[in-house]
């Protein structure tokens, strides 16, 4: 049962757009929802988190929308550049337990 | 100050044998997590560590799995009787009252 459903799997943007990239979960406990960025040979880096009881958090380049009626999320990427172009994963936790990742979604950005 | 080191870098060996992976965290570091990405699957959680105890192991996929953490810092993933679908990279984490998750740049692991 796949708990993070992350959408979609690869992502081509041309530089200067905007990158989307979306995720819903089911367990309405989850209470933490970072974004994880992984470059090629490297761990998984945090991006930016957000908390459900806010809608929007901007940092940068970087919103993550939270809807929680909806039970989605999702980070886009302003202005996007080919240093962006890496893997992304969404996540989420509930209180006293691990974070729970998405399948990934790999962002090329051309330019 | 220095990250999350895990070693081996690569890791190739023979189906059936075991091998042994080693994580360093970051000093100071209460929790350490062990994560396996598999093409395609994402991060799949397998083991947490609060200090030296496990609080949370039901990622571990089977009993071929086991993990260790003394100390309240080295850890160490070993798995028994390889076999080819546990070729993967596993990650290490390490968090500070389980917030931040700062990751090693994992190991290779193939089983040929």
């Amino acid at each position: 049962q796949q708990q993070v459903k992350q959408s979609p799997q690869s992502l081509i943007v041309q530089k200067g757009g905007i990158s989307i990239i979306n995720c819903a979960y089911e367990n309405t406990a989850f209470d933490y929802f970072p974004w994880y960025q992984q470059f090629p040979g490297k761990g998984p880096a945090l991006l930016i988190a957000i908390r459900p009881d806010v809608s929007e958090k901007k940092e940068g380049r970087f919103t993550i929308s939270f809807n929680k009626s909806a039970k989605q999320f999702s980070l886009h990427i302003m202005d996007s550049q080919p240093g962006d172009s890496a893997t992304y994963f969404c996540a989420a936790r509930e209180a006293g337990t691990a974070l729970i990742f998405g399948k990934g979604t790999t962002l090329s950005v051309s330019s | 100050g220095a990250g999350v080191s895990q070693s081996p870098s690569n890791k190739v060996t023979e189906k059936g044998k075991d091998v042994e992976l080693r994580c360093d965290p970051i000093s100071g570091h209460t929790a350490l997590y062990w994560y396996r990405q598999s093409l395609g699957q994402g991060l799949e959680f397998l083991i947490y560590f609060q200090g030296n105890s496990a609080p949370d192991k039901s990622g571990l996929p089977s009993d071929r799995f086991s993990a260790e953490r003394t100390g309240g810092s080295v850890s160490t993933l070993t798995i028994q009787r390889t076999q080819q679908e546990d070729s993967a990279v596993y990650l290490c984490a390490s968090s500070l009252e389980r917030r931040v998750l700062y990751f090693g740049p994992g190991t290779r692991l193939l089983v040929l």
